[in-house]
Order: structure tokens, then C-alpha cells, then sequence
């Protein structure tokens, strides 16, 4: 069963506007994991935010990260054509498995 | 160095046949990962090797689906008796010990699909 659950399940913005999307999860984490997969193949890794912290940020993406709500958001500012993709979160427990939500599909218009 | 290769990328089979799909992790990385992603989903955890060890098979569907992993390195998920609803994109990750502070990597699947 899936823990993470992301909303909306679909997005679409202009480009260089600012794209949010959320994911709630059930149960506790050890880390919370978000990832872009373009064209329905190949994961990458965006961003990792331990259970510790409260915000992260990567060049253009910002993530938080609040424990008390289960749930985190990834913030992608001044979109490009290129951040077209689906963005998934994973959540680790206490074990190795990353646990997926459905993702969340961006799509940036030129 | 390289990153986690796959093979094949697509396969095509008829229903009821057997199919063996391979996964080459990064070198050095000791966890490997199977998931499976059907259309429109998220992934579906499947298996998990430590070494050559699998200490949970859990997330395998069905007795029909087997995966081994030899010297550490390459494993290979088998499905025996293909059925149609086994179609989907079937993804190795890797990662230097466990996914506890450790990211994934991802292969680019293997596209399934069972006529």
C-alpha cells in the first residue's frame, strides 16, 4: 500500500510561475524523499529532509517538512519547460523501504 | 562511474510465458531494489537485496515472480507464466546501504508488456 499520497494529482502553470505540490503520509518517517520521473521512466533524486528538519532547499526547490501534520511540500520557483514531469515523494521508516505516493503531474507551458 | 543499467528496455510476450529482466547497479552500492510502476501509478515495491541476500520478498505479487542477485552485484527478476496484468515498467534502484540517509538511484526500467 502506498503511504505517501500527493496533491493535486495534476498541475499546470505558466513558465517562471512558482509550482507547490503536497504529500501526506500515514505513519512515522525517518526521512522523506522527493523525486522527478519524466516520460514514465527514470526516477531522480531531487531532495532528501531528514524527520529533524523543517525545510531544505536545492537551487530552484524548496521543501518542507511538518511531522505533527504528516506532510511535506515541494516548492518549484520560476518554472522552466524542463521541470515538466510527474514529482513523487517517498517515505522511509524504521527499515530500507521507500514507500511511493501516485505523483503529482507538472506541466509548464511556454 | 555508470549508473544503474537495465535490460531490456521493452519486452513484448505473449501471455504464459516466462520473462527474466536484469538490473546492473552502480558498483560498490550493497542494497538493490526492484519496484513496479503500472500506467498512471506510483511504484510498487517489490523486493530487496542486502548483498545476496533478500530479506523481504514481500512485495512480489504472486509465487510466479523470483529475483536473485549474484556476487553482489547483478540480480535478475523472473516471471514465470506472464499474465497480462504483469504489464508495467519494472525499475532496479541502488543505493550505497540502505535508503535510511541514502538516496536512490534509478535505473531506467523495463517496459513489460504482455499480449
Amino acid at each position: 500500500s502506498q503511504q505517501g499520497e500527493e496533491d493535486p494529482q495534476a498541475l499546470s502553470i505558466q513558465e517562471g510561475e512558482n509550482a507547490t505540490m503536497n504529500c501526506s503520509y500515514k505513519t512515522s518517517i525517518n526521512n522523506l524523499q522527493w523525486y522527478r520521473q519524466n516520460s514514465g521512466r527514470g526516477l531522480v533524486h531531487l531532495i532528501l529532509i531528514r524527520s529533524n528538519e523543517r525545510e531544505k532547499h536545492s537551487g530552484r526547490l524548496r521543501v518542507t517538512l511538518d511531522t505533527s501534520k504528516k506532510s511535506s511540500s515541494l516548492l518549484i520557483t520560476a518554472s522552466r519547460a524542463a521541470d515538466t514531469a510527474s514529482y513523487f515523494c517517498a517515505t522511509v521508516g524504521g527499515d530500507y523501504k521507500l514507500s511511493f505516493g501516485a505523483g503529482t503531474t507538472v506541466t509548464v507551458r511556454a | 562511474g555508470a549508473g544503474v543499467s537495465q535490460s531490456p528496455s521493452n519486452k513484448v510476450t505473449e501471455k504464459g510465458k516466462d520473462v527474466e529482466l536484469r538490473c546492473d547497479p552502480i558498483s560498490g552500492h550493497t542494497a538493490l531494489y526492484w519496484y513496479r510502476q503500472s500506467l498512471g501509478q506510483g511504484l510498487e515495491f517489490l523486493i530487496y537485496f542486502q548483498g545476496n541476500s533478500a530479506p523481504d520478498k514481500s512485495g512480489l505479487p504472486s509465487d510466479r515472480f523470483s529475483a536473485e542477485r549474484t556476487g553482489g552485484s547483478v540480480s535478475t527478476l523472473t516471471i514465470q507464466r506472464t499474465q497480462q496484468e504483469d504489464s508495467a515498467v519494472y525499475l532496479c534502484a541502488s543505493s550505497l546501504r540502505t535508503p535510511i540517509d541514502n538516496e536512490q538511484f534509478f535505473g531506467p526500467g523495463t517496459r513489460l508488456t504482455v499480449l
